[in-house]
């Protein structure tokens, strides 16, 4: 399985509302990032998970909360966003953060905020 | 020092002519050069990747040439299909120490059938 897996594909959701976005890789990979990526713009790291302990943080607003459960799992928490948060969030993997020359991306979820 | 320069930014081709996009770095840490393939909807896929000590790859259609003392790389495809119109980006990665995975600004491109 060489899948990384999003959901949901797309969301809407108001400035008040709180959600999550989800992310599972079976690959094995020890390293997990989020990326969010503006149209017509390259990918820009978020967060980076290396053996599911936060390693990077690029200065994202506290709006926007990661957690990473377990080695498999990476989860996306939304709450009070503004409009210009809307993008394509996309999840990412690889074997690990100092080898992860490879990064493997989900589809992403497509975030509106009204 | 961290950017990566992508160029062009848009590029029109006739299919089974050669697509060549060019990207240029400053910092002489990175050491990995992967290019990613990204259709509409779908989040970027690794195509090919090369590193410093080889000048060249070739993957099927796909070339990466590098020139490690003008610090430039260059992804090529040969026989240019509909099927690989997509934006392309250039990446740039420090694979010791600070972590660092520069992505250029991106290419789109369109093959005419």
């Amino acid at each position: 399985d060489t899948e990384v897996t999003q959901t949901p594909k797309h969301l809407v959701m108001g400035m008040t509302n709180k959600k999550s976005l989800k992310c599972e890789q079976h690959m094995g990979h020890r390293a997990m990032y989020w990326y969010k990526q503006k149209a017509k713009k390259p990918p820009e790291l978020m967060f980076v998970y290396s053996y599911e302990k936060l390693s990077i943080n690029e200065s994202v607003p506290s709006r926007f909360s990661p957690e990473c459960p377990n080695s498999s799992l990476l989860n996306l928490h939304l709450h009070a966003l503004q409009p210009e948060d809307s993008a394509l969030y996309l999840c990412a993997s690889s074997q690990a953060e100092t080898t992860g020359e490879k990064l493997f991306f989900g589809s992403g979820t497509q975030l509106s905020v009204l | 020092q961290q950017q990566v320069k992508q160029s062009p930014q848009s590029l029109i081709v006739q299919k089974g002519g050669i697509s060549i996009i060019n990207c240029a770095y400053e910092n002489t840490a990175f050491d990995y050069f992967p290019w990613y393939q990204q259709f509409p909807g779908k989040g970027p896929a690794l195509l090919i990747a090369i590193r410093p000590d080889v000048s060249e790859k070739k993957e099927g259609r796909f070339t990466i040439s590098f020139n490690k003392s003008a610090k430039q790389f260059s992804l090529h495809i040969m026989d240019s299909q509909p099927g690989d119109s997509a934006t392309y980006f250039c990446a740039a990665v420090t694979t010791s120490g600070t972590y660092k995975y520069i992505f250029g600004t991106g290419t789109r491109l369109k093959v005419l059938a």
